[in-house]
């Protein structure tokens, strides 16, 4: 089946230690996003990849980076996570389809603890 | 800057009795999302609204868009506990989406 796979489900990290999230998906789609989701709260996007062409949030800390080396894979880099970095963060893909434009497909995220 | 909110935030229902969910959002868009996210999981595609009166349905809940006032409803029939979860509406434009505030169901006896 096609699906969009997150891994690990499960980081702990340790104040200040860098830490990589990953995201794949099979449904080739050209659209891949990064959400931040706390608890009760909506997911707020981090930034989104359409094709190659990396677009950031104004809202986002610097500490927070992405990379997309192919269309399959997205790469989510916490480069110094503080406390208030502990949440879920969300992958979704996407691409425009007639009937369905651009809806989101998400992975079953992985859920950052901070130490 | 998009503005997407929902009302009611939580919103407690009796198995079996309709409820409505509504979503307003302050700038002119084309389409309109609703998923739907479980206790620690994921968020799963519910509807998608592309244009005025658009209506979809699916079991129990029914969605429907009206871009002139900017609103969607969610209604749900003849509510069950496997309702319960949280609910968000999205807008946007292109590819980029900006999520609603969300609204908790809970289903009770």
């Amino acid at each position: 089946d096609a699906m969009v796979i997150q891994n690990p489900r499960y980081q702990v990290t340790q104040f200040g230690k860098p830490v990589t999230l990953s995201c794949s998906q099979t449904l080739n789609h050209n659209v891949m996003y990064w959400y931040q989701q706390k608890s009760s709260q909506a997911p707020k996007l981090l930034f989104h990849y359409y094709d190659k062409d990396f677009n950031n949030e104004a809202d986002t800390p610097d500490n927070f980076q992405s990379r997309r080396p192919n269309t399959s894979f997205c790469f989510l880099d916490i480069r110094s996570p503080g406390l208030g970095d502990a949440a879920m963060y969300l992958c979704a893909t996407s691409t425009s389809l007639r009937d369905r434009p651009y809806e989101q497909y998400f992975g079953p995220g992985t859920r950052l603890t901070v130490t | 800057e998009l503005k997407v909110e929902q009302n009611p935030l939580f919103l407690s229902m009796q198995e079996g009795k309709n409820y409505t969910i509504y979503c307003n959002y302050s700038t002119t868009s084309d389409r309109l999302y609703w998923y739907r996210q479980d206790p620690g999981k994921s968020l799963e595609s519910l509807f998608v609204l592309l244009s005025n009166g658009a209506v979809k349905q699916e079991g129990r809940l029914m969605a429907s868009l009206d871009t002139k006032a900017r609103l969607s409803t969610l209604h749900i029939t003849a509510a069950v506990h496997d309702l319960s979860a949280t609910y968000f509406c999205g807008t946007g434009t292109a590819s980029k989406l900006t999520f609603g505030t969300g609204t908790r169901l809970q289903v009770t006896l």
